[in-house]
């Protein structure tokens, strides 16, 4: 079975401009949540989304938005990029997002704002 | 202060040590404790998930939950070079709950 497919690995960009990230489930899986990793802070809660729907939301400003498609299938939006998201943004997927039910990662997007 | 604490390291052990790793939490509310490792460049991938207090083994990893401590551990035995990554203690309320993490200690095994 494929594992979470984020896409694209790597980007650079620059103050201002604006980023959609991608987000592949594990098929099956109707739960997609997004985290945000740096080195001081670790794994910040971004949102989750369950079929179609934002389920949770984390302490993260406007600029940060998803959404999910009816295939399960996940973006994540940040507009008007600032130094400070420059950051690892992982993807993770899980059936049902409830009950603890664990949390399986992608590989991440790297972003970097110059 | 933190709702998850866990020592950032880096713990560095001679291969065969007895590693123990460590995370402390203020969320009464947490139920469901996992544990997951991650090599550089690439996501966190599950190693252990338990349920309430008590322990659970897997092959050479071993997770405790002491929920009156609110404190959880992973031990992992006889240490290998390829054990040599990042560990994130994470934890959830349940039900529709974020799952909260810890900042990552990373492990050395040295051969």
């Amino acid at each position: 079975k494929a594992g979470v497919t984020q896409t694209p690995r790597y980007l650079i960009k620059t103050r201002g401009q604006q980023v959609t990230l991608s987000c592949s489930p594990i098929s099956g899986h109707r739960s997609v949540s997004w985290y945000q990793q740096t080195p001081g802070q670790g794994l910040q809660f971004l949102f989750e989304y369950f079929s179609e729907t934002q389920r949770n939301k984390g302490n993260f400003p406007g600029r940060f938005s998803g959404r999910q498609f009816s295939n399960s299938r996940s973006e994540m939006n940040v507009s008007t990029l600032e130094l400070g998201d420059s950051a690892l943004y992982l993807c993770a997927s899980s059936l049902e997002g409830g009950l603890g039910s664990p949390l399986h990662f992608g590989n991440g997007t790297r972003l970097t704002v110059t | 202060q933190k709702e998850v604490e866990q020592d950032p390291g880096p713990l560095s052990v001679p291969e065969g040590a007895i590693v123990s790793l460590n995370c402390t939490y203020s969320n009464s509310a947490f139920q469901y404790f996992m544990w997951y490792r991650q090599y550089s460049r690439k996501g966190p991938e599950l190693l252990m998930y338990t349920y309430s207090s008590g322990n659970k083994e897997d092959g050479r990893f071993t997770a405790q939950v002491d929920k009156s401590s609110k404190y959880i551990s992973l031990f992992i035995r006889d240490s290998q070079p390829s054990d040599s990554a990042t560990y994130l203690c994470a934890m959830s309320a349940g039900g529709y709950q974020k799952v909260t993490f810890g900042t990552g200690t990373k492990l050395q095994v040295i051969p």
